[in-house]
This record gives structure tokens, sequence and C-alpha cells, in this order.
């Protein structure tokens, strides 16, 4: 059974650009959240998306921004990039929604910003 | 807001020895998650507890619930270099209806052989 699928693995862009990261779930799993991973704030929970619905979000502004298809797959869009939006960005699937379901994470899209 | 502080946020020992990690908080958590995961990867999934007082076993890893469910710990007996990695603890929050986990700061433990 494949795993959590992100794309692409790294990437770098200037500041003020726009990027897109895409993350496919385990097949079955219908719930994807978003974190990002910083060596000063560890983990941070972006957005969680079930059925096409974000359930919850972050406390991130809203240049940071997601969306899932019909199929689970989910994207999440950074525009007017900073230099602290580097990070290590994680995706996160999931079987259902709700409490006590294990989420289970893709190796992540490393995002340089210069 | 809560919160889950883990600790030592460094560890180094020495091959074969024995080792725990806490992860702590004033809040009460539905589940606890403890992660494994090494450079450049994504956080691999280790154990879930659920129930207070719950302990979990996995090869020489021994999991710790709190009764209270405030609380967590890891153990490693005999630690091996392929222990080497960045621990994280996540919980969920009993007043979450959602599946989003906060994050302990995380563990770094290195094995030297």
């Amino acid at each position: 059974k494949a795993g959590v699928t992100q794309t692409p693995r790294y990437l770098i862009k200037t500041r003020g650009q726009q990027v897109t990261l895409s993350c496919s779930p385990i097949s079955g799993h219908r719930s994807v959240s978003w974190y990002q991973q910083t060596p000063g704030q560890g983990l941070q929970f972006l957005f969680e998306y079930f059925s096409e619905t974000q359930r919850n979000k972050g406390n991130f502004p809203g240049r940071f921004s997601g969306r899932q298809f019909s199929n689970s797959r989910s994207e999440m869009n950074v525009s007017t990039l900073e230099l602290g939006d580097s990070a290590l960005y994680l995706c996160a699937s999931s079987l259902g929604y709700g409490r006590n379901t294990e989420a289970f994470f893709g190796q992540g899209t490393r995002l340089t910003v210069v | 807001t809560q919160l889950l502080e883990q600790s030592p946020q460094f560890l180094s020992i020495q091959e074969g020895e024995n080792l725990t990690v806490y992860c702590n908080s004033s809040s009460v958590f539905s589940s606890l998650q403890w992660y494994r995961q090494e450079p450049g990867e994504g956080p691999v999934l280790l154990v879930t507890v659920v129930t207070g007082g719950e302990v979990k076993k996995l090869k020489r890893l021994t999991f710790q619930f709190g009764d209270a469910r405030k609380d967590s710990s890891l153990h490693i007996t005999a630690a091996q270099p392929g222990d080497t990695g960045l621990y994280l603890c996540a919980g969920e929050g009993v007043t979450s209806n959602t599946g989003k986990l906060i994050f302990g700061q995380g563990t770094t433990l290195q094995v030297k052989p």
C-alpha cells in the first residue's frame, strides 16, 4: 500500500513568488492535514481538509491557502513568499475525520525562499 | 492554548544505555501519538495511546500515557545507533473535534556506537 506522496521534494523560490505543493494521501484516506516544520518553531498546524472542505485552520496569514479535490488529493499554496516561509512542509493523511484517527506523514517538501 | 513540553531537548548516549523522554502538559489530551523523524524525512508514527494509564511496548520501546492523560513517556532500553533521530510527541485535544495535532518541540537522540 503506497504511503503519502508529496511533490516536489525540494523547491527553491524567490521572495515575492508563489508556490503550490501537492499531497496524495494513502489510498482510502479522506482527511489531509498540512504542517510547517522549522527548527525554531517545530511542527505547526496549517490546515485540515476532509471531503473537500477545510475543517480547521491554524494561525497562519492568509497568504497560506489550500484545497482538497474529490479524489482526496490536496494542494497548498503560498503567495508572496517571504524568507521566513523557508521550511519543511509536511502533509499528513488520516482515514477519517475527528478524534483518535492516526496521522501518517509524507516525506515533506523542503521549500527554500531566497 | 494547549502546549506540549518535551524533555530533554537533546540526548547523547552510548549504545546499550537506557533513556526516557518525557512529554508534559497542563491540558488533557484525548490521545497522544509518538513519532520518530530522521533528517530530511517526514515523521513516522510509532504508537498511539488513548486510555489513561495505558502502556504499550514496541520491541525495546515502552510508551506510557499518564493516568490523567496530561503526560506521556517513552522509554528505550539498550539503545542502539539505529534509534538515533528526532522523537516527537503529538496530542489531540479533548475539546477539539478535528484531527489537528499539537506537537512537542521534539527530543533529538544520538546513540553512539
